[in-house]
């Protein structure tokens, strides 16, 4: 129950195309979805983040889309840039006053080709 | 902007050998973690640490880990008898706490090889 579920395993899009990313939990008691970016060895940055009470967050060319009812939540990015090439994390959280461990996702390797 | 260190950025260990790795966590952040990542898998959570104690471990962190601040700046994760399976890239985060969920900041990993 404290899994979540990361599609695809990895993706190709061309350069100025979207990208999208799906996550999929099933503890209802998770309140916080960050999603990471993490470029080879590095470690993983926080990209966005979104909590369930909003159905979508836009910073710059990423969103996030949040859906309560179906426990889904995707990654969009909009005018894909070789840059963007990285591995992405989805995750989630339970809010504990600090105290919030993060279940990860499996990872999606994302390649922009040009 | 504040960031994560951890050092070595690799150690190569003999099985059986102790291992301590470092951290310094952002200045003012309050709550502490440790991750591990295999080699191609997922980011999965080991510890967690708040006022000098253990506030959550998952079933990976056995007794053959601790974690202590032994300052007000490093924060450290002991392998006290190494095996194989602990190679693994692993992550120091921390967060600032307070109410609602805090981001964590990741530093960029030691790259721990047990021979």
């Amino acid at each position: 129950q404290q899994q979540v579920k990361q599609s695809p395993q990895s993706l190709i899009v061309q350069k100025g195309g979207i990208s999208i990313i799906n996550c999929a939990y099933e503890n209802t008691a998770f309140d916080y979805f960050p999603w990471y970016q993490q470029f080879p060895g590095k470690g993983p940055a926080l990209l966005i983040a979104i909590r369930p009470d909003v159905s979508e967050k836009k910073e710059g060319r990423f969103t996030i889309s949040f859906n309560k009812s179906a426990k889904q939540f995707s990654l969009h990015i909009m005018d894909s840039q070789p840059g963007d090439s990285a591995t992405y994390f989805c995750a989630a959280s339970i809010g504990n006053f600090g105290n919030e461990k993060l279940t990860f996702g499996t990872g999606t390797r994302l390649t922009i080709i040009p | 902007e504040p960031e994560v260190t951890q050092t070595p950025s690799h150690q190569v260990t003999q099985m059986g050998q102790e291992v301590i790795l470092r951290c310094v966590p952002i200045s003012n952040h309050l709550y502490f973690y440790w991750y591990r990542q295999i080699l191609g898998q997922k980011v999965e959570f080991l510890v967690s640490f708040y006022n000098n104690e253990i506030s959550e471990k998952s079933e990976i962190f056995d007794d053959q880990f601790s974690v202590e601040r032994p300052d007000g700046s490093n924060f450290t994760l002991k392998i006290r008898s190494t095996k194989l399976e602990d190679s693994a890239m692993y992550f120091c985060a921390s967060s600032g706490g307070g109410s609602g969920n805090q981001p964590q900041h990741f530093g960029d990993g030691t790259r721990l090889s047990i021979l």
